[in-house]
């Protein structure tokens, strides 16, 4: 299972909105609505952000939001903050009982 | 809901060892938990899972790991584990447990280094 494939870096102004794209195949992102988005500062473990495609857990800021269209899923966050600064995954629930991970983008504020 | 992972080290190619993974915060019987490692730089890998008793514990294992790496758990100690025998220098990394709830992992360990090395 390859991994799913993300931008290798997003960059954006403070305040400024950015989509960060997840794309994967008709064996995971396009066979169920199982993506999930994490956020990883450095040396430090992932963090749940989006879940089911387009929830948040509680706690979560509502600039952050997912969307999917076929096999690919997106990740947007709205008014770009200093503390969004991290590296994001995506992943995915696969037809062969397996989960596979986007290989990452790491986010820039300018 | 926590997680506490241990067990990592220095180990030399072909070698074996083995990770634990600690529970507390909910019903650990119940919950699938799953295993990911990160190298120094580099993305997350899926490493496999092991279910809960709702699943019978059926495991699943990633292509990369499969027939060398062996999860099991221990529910009356809330314990998961990680058994890597035939350990290779590209298994190095930080290995994290995670509990999978409804197809996403909402809680994470903070991780044990593996390295592999002469």
């Amino acid at each position: 299972q390859s991994a799913l494939t993300q931008p290798a870096s997003v960059s954006g102004s403070p305040g400024q909105s950015i989509t960060i794209s997840c794309t994967g195949t008709s064996s995971d992102i396009g066979a169920y609505n199982y993506v999930s988005w994490y956020q990883q500062h450095p040396g430090k473990a992932p963090k749940l952000i989006v879940y089911g495609v387009d929830s948040r857990p509680s706690g979560v800021s509502h600039r952050l939001s997912g969307s999917k269209s076929g096999s690919a899923a997106f990740l947007t966050i709205s008014g770009l903050q200093a503390e969004d600064e991290a590296d994001y995954y995506c992943t995915s629930y696969t037809t062969t009982t397996a989960f596979v991970f986007g290989s990452g983008t790491r986010v820039t504020v300018l | 809901v926590q997680l506490v992972d241990s067990g990592g080290g220095l180990v030399q190619p072909g070698g074996s060892l083995k990770l634990s993974c600690a529970a507390s915060g909910f019903t650990f019987s119940d919950s699938a938990i799953h295993w990911v490692r990160q190298a120094s730089g580099k993305g997350l890998e899926w490493v496999g899972r092991i279910g809960g008793k709702p699943n019978n514990y059926a495991t699943t294992y990633g292509a990369s790991v499969k027939g060398r790496f062996t999860l099991s758990r221990d529910d009356s100690k809330n314990t998961a584990s990680l058994q890597m025998n035939g350990l290779k220098v590209e298994d190095t990394a930080v290995y994290y447990c995670t509990r999978n709830y409804n197809f996403f992992f909402d809680s994470w360990g903070q991780g044990t280094l593996v390295t592999v090395s002469t």
